[in-house]
C-alpha cells in the first residue's frame, strides 16, 4: 500500500513555480522520497529523490522537512509540457516502487 | 542511447488467447519489473526479477507469468486474457547493487482484449 498522501489535483499558471506537497508521516529511517511523473500515455519518468537533505537537479527541487514527515516538489518555472500526474513514493534501497494515486498537475497558459 | 524498449506498442488479443509482451534493456540493470496500469489508475506492480530471482506480488493473478532468459530481456505472459486484463503494461529497470538509483520505464504496451 502507498504510504504517501497527495492532493488529487492542482493547477499552476505557466511560468510560475509549481509546488506539489506530499505527506508521509510514517516514513521509516531508511526510506527515500522519490518523485516521478507520468505524462499522458507515456511511462513514468524519474524526477528526483532524497533521503533527508534538500535536493536540486535540472528538473526540480525537493524540499524535505526536518522530521521527514512531508516533502514538496518544486518545478521552478512550470510549462505546458509539465502537465502530468506526479507521484510521491517512498522506497528503500532495494524495494520496488509502489505507486499511490498521485497529483494531477495542470499547467494553464 | 541506453533505454528500455517494449514491444509491441499496441497489442490486440482475443479473449482467452495467450499473449506475450516483451521488454528489453540496454542499461545492464539487474532488476526488471512489470506493472499493470488500468485507465485512470496508478501503475500496479505485478512482479519483478532481481537478477534471476523471481518475486511475485501476493495479489498478482496466476494468469500472469514472467520469464527472464537473460539480463537484457523480460517477458510477460498472460495465459488466458480476460476483458479485465485490458490495460497498459509497463516494464521498468533499475540497479540495486550500487545504491539507490532511478528507475527507467519503457513506453508501455497497451493491451486490448476483444
Amino acid at each position: 500500500d502507498a504510504k504517501t498522501t497527495q492532493p488529487t489535483s492542482m493547477d499552476c499558471a505557466e511560468g510560475r513555480a509549481a509546488n506539489l506537497p506530499c505527506n508521509h508521516s510514517t516514513i521509516s529511517g531508511n526510506e527515500y522520497v522519490y518523485w516521478y511523473r507520468q505524462i499522458h500515455s507515456q511511462g513514468p519518468q524519474y524526477i528526483i529523490h532524497g533521503l533527508k537533505n534538500n535536493e536540486t537537479n535540472e528538473m526540480a527541487s525537493l524540499i524535505i522537512t526536518e522530521d521527514r514527515k512531508s516533502s514538496t516538489l518544486i518545478l521552478p518555472h512550470a510549462t505546458l509540457r509539465d502537465t502530468a500526474v506526479y507521484y510521491c513514493i517512498l522506497a528503500t534501497r532495494n524495494t520496488p516502487l509502489v505507486f499511490g494515486k498521485g497529483t494531477r498537475l495542470s499547467v494553464i497558459a | 542511447d541506453a533505454m528500455v524498449i517494449q514491444n509491441p506498442r499496441y497489442q490486440v488479443t482475443q479473449f482467452g488467447k495467450p499473449v506475450t509482451l516483451s521488454c528489453s534493456q540496454t542499461l545492464n540493470h539487474n532488476v526488471m519489473y512489470w506493472y499493470q496500469q488500468k485507465s485512470s489508475q496508478a501503475p500496479k506492480l505485478l512482479f519483478h526479477y532481481y537478477d534471476k530471482d523471481f518475486n511475485n506480488e501476493a495479489d498478482t493473478p496466476d494468469n500472469f507469468q514472467s520469464r527472464r532468459p537473460n539480463t537484457s530481456f523480460c517477458f510477460l505472459d498472460i495465459r488466458s486474457p480476460g476483458l479485465g486484463d485490458a490495460a497498459m503494461y509497463l516494464c521498468a529497470t533499475t540497479k540495486w547493487d550500487i545504491g539507490v538509483a532511478g528507475y527507467t520505464f519503457g513506453s508501455g504496451t497497451r493491451l486490448t482484449v476483444v
